[in-house]
Order: structure tokens, then C-alpha cells, then sequence
């Protein structure tokens, strides 16, 4: 089982809203990744967790707040977000390391209106 | 620094050859990747090759490294309509982070 489960599949959100993205994986992987993805560009790395332990920010606005609440989940929570954060937001997990093989949830998309 | 490099757009005939290169700059890179992703999907990991090696196959798909030019390709043989997608080269360093670096994506469309 290679499958890497994120909900929900499309959100909405108002400007004041709070909401929350939500991945799974029963991998047994200890790092687990957040990326953002604009249309027709590449991912972009926000935050690494490694061992339950966020190891990266890739200066992400607080708006965005990780949580990793154990090995198997990974939360992002969103506030006050801006028309132009409205994307695909994509979770990973993988071993861990270079050299692992990281896979992808089939993302949220994110309607920031 | 950490640049990727593919072109934008390939086109091929239904079971063409199709090949898709990749350029990158950081010579410590250690393992470099291919993903697809398909309209209004995630990633799905295809291969990857670690940079001590030269080529790896894999059925259809045929991975060349050449790392003395910093040069990545994917062939993928008797391609299909199916394999209609944009195609993502990746690179990992030696750090322990897992962060993937990807290039811009290559297109492919695959003609009947």
C-alpha cells in the first residue's frame, strides 16, 4: 500500500474562515511534507516534518500552521488566507532522507474567494 | 545553487519513442526522480535513479544519467495515449531533509 489519502479533495474558503487540510498515510514513513502547487508550475516545498518534529518552514506565512499529531497524520490549518494562496496543496510522506521514495496524496484544491 | 531544467512541451505519435530530458546544476545531487501527474491529480513516483548509476529500466521506461553533463532523460517506449501528462524531474541532495526539488515540467502529449 503506496497510498498517501488527503481530505477533503476541494475546499472553499472565505478570506475570515478557518479551516483545516487533512493527511493519512499508513506507510510506517517518518518524514512527512507539505507542498503547494500553483497551476502549470512545479511543487513548492512549505514544511518537513520529520519524527512528529517539523524540521523545515520554508518561510511560509503563519497563515499556514502544521501540525503533525502522530507518525500517521498530518494537518494543515489555514487562516485569513489571501485570493492568492488558492492552489493545490499537496501532502508526501516518504522514509525519510535523500534517496527515499516520497508519495503523494491527490491534493486539495484551495479556493481562497 | 538548486536549478532543474526541462523543456515545456513534447509531442508524439501513439507508439512513439517518447524522450524527456532534464538538466540540473548541484553536483551533489544523490538520488534524481521522475513523477507524472495527471490533470487534476496529485504525483505519482514512476523511477528514480541514484547518481552513481548510469541508466535504469524499468519496463517501458528507460532512465540515462549522465552525470558528468548534469543531464537526466526519461524514455518512455510504445507510448500510449494513457501516457498523456506532465512529467517531473526531481533531485534530492545528501542532506537528510527528503526536500524535492523539481524541475518546470514537461508536457507530453501523445497523438492517436
Amino acid at each position: 500500500d503506496t497510498e498517501v489519502t488527503q481530505t477533503p479533495k476541494h475546499l472553499v474558503m472565505g478570506m475570515t474562515n478557518k479551516k483545516s487540510l487533512k493527511c493519512e498515510q499508513h506507510m510506517g514513513h517518518r518524514a512527512m511534507y507539505w507542498y503547494k502547487q500553483k497551476a502549470k508550475k512545479p511543487p513548492e516545498l512549505m514544511f518537513v516534518y520529520s519524527y512528529e518534529k517539523l524540521s523545515i518552514n520554508e518561510s511560509v506565512p503563519s497563515r499556514f500552521s502544521p501540525e503533525c499529531p502522530n507518525s500517521s497524520l498530518l494537518n494543515l490549518h489555514l487562516h485569513a488566507l489571501q485570493p492568492e494562496d488558492s492552489a493545490l496543496y499537496l501532502c508526501a510522506s516518504s522514509q525519510g532522507g535523500s534517496g527515499t521514495e516520497a508519495f503523494f496524496g491527490q491534493g486539495t484544491r484551495l479556493t481562497v474567494v | 545553487g538548486e536549478d532543474v531544467e526541462q523543456s515545456l512541451f513534447l509531442s508524439v505519435r501513439e507508439g512513439d519513442s517518447s524522450v524527456i530530458n532534464c538538466t540540473y546544476t548541484d553536483s551533489s545531487s544523490t538520488y534524481l526522480y521522475w513523477y507524472k501527474q495527471e490533470p487534476g491529480a496529485g504525483l505519482q513516483l514512476l523511477t528514480y535513479i541514484f547518481s552513481n548509476m548510469d541508466m535504469k529500466q524499468d519496463q517501458r521506461l528507460t532512465v540515462l544519467l549522465n552525470k558528468k553533463d548534469k543531464h537526466l532523460s526519461l524514455r518512455i517506449a510504445d507510448t500510449q495515449t494513457g501516457d498523456s501528462a506532465i512529467y517531473f524531474c526531481a533531485e534530492t541532495y545528501s542532506s537528510n531533509t527528503g526536500k524535492l526539488i523539481f524541475g518546470q515540467g514537461t508536457t507530453l502529449q501523445v497523438k492517436p
